[in-house]
């Protein structure tokens, strides 16, 4: 079974453009969430979409944005960037909602450098 | 602030030693605790996870101990090959929500 893809692997953007990421869970995962990590911080909760919904939201401006769509793909958006939103993107898929009775398996990521 | 501490950001062990990676964590909310693996260029794996009302759990050369009353966990890896040089993270969580600290960086020394 193909496990997480993420796109693109490596990115780079300047200050004020936006840039949107993909993710393509495992097949039969319903949920995709979305993680920021950067040195120091470990991994960041961003939001997680279940069937199309955001389920759950962390505390991130609103410049970050995300969709779900129904063969359960993932987009995640983020406008008008900054120096500081220069990470890597990781998602994580699973069967239901993410939790401890459902593993999140985890794409290898979307370096952004933002310049 | 952060919920989830991992003090050391990185630990030096030979082969066949034991590591022991530590977290520290501030939310008493926590229901579980969870490790993750995580290798260079690829996304984190889940390693092992302990309920809030256990204080060990084992698997294979992987232990995790749980000790409450100090809001402290340990991942103890037995005997420890080159091949778990990695950066190691631990999780909480509680309410549907995870909560990573910002990882240890392993060295396995051959």
């Amino acid at each position: 079974k193909a496990g997480v893809t993420q796109t693109p692997r490596y990115l780079i953007k300047t200050r004020g453009q936006q840039v949107t990421l993909s993710c393509s869970p495992i097949s039969g995962h319903r949920s995709v969430s979305w993680y920021q990590q950067t040195p120091g911080q470990g991994l960041q909760f961003l939001f997680e979409y279940f069937s199309e919904t955001q389920r759950n939201k962390g505390n991130f401006p609103g410049r970050f944005s995300g969709r779900q769509f129904s063969n359960s793909r993932s987009e995640m958006n983020v406008s008008t960037l900054e120096l500081g939103d220069s990470a890597l993107y990781l998602c994580a898929s699973s069967v239901g909602i993410a939790g401890v009775e459902h593993t999140q398996y985890f794409g290898p990521g979307t370096r952004l450098t933002v310049l | 602030d952060q919920q989830v501490k991992q003090n050391s950001p990185s630990l030096s062990v030979q082969e066949g030693r034991i590591s022991i990676l530590n977290c520290d964590y501030t939310n008493s909310m926590f229901d579980y605790f969870l490790w993750y693996k995580k290798y260079p260029a690829e996304g984190p794996t889940f390693l092992i996870s302990i309920s809030s009302i256990k204080d060990k759990n084992e698997d294979g050369r992987f232990t995790v101990f749980l000790n409450k009353s100090a809001k402290h966990l340990s991942l103890h890896i037995v005997p420890s090959q080159p091949g778990d040089s990695a950066v190691y993270f631990c999780a909480g969580y509680y309410g549907q929500n995870f909560v990573f600290g910002p990882g240890t960086r392993l060295s396995v020394l051959p």
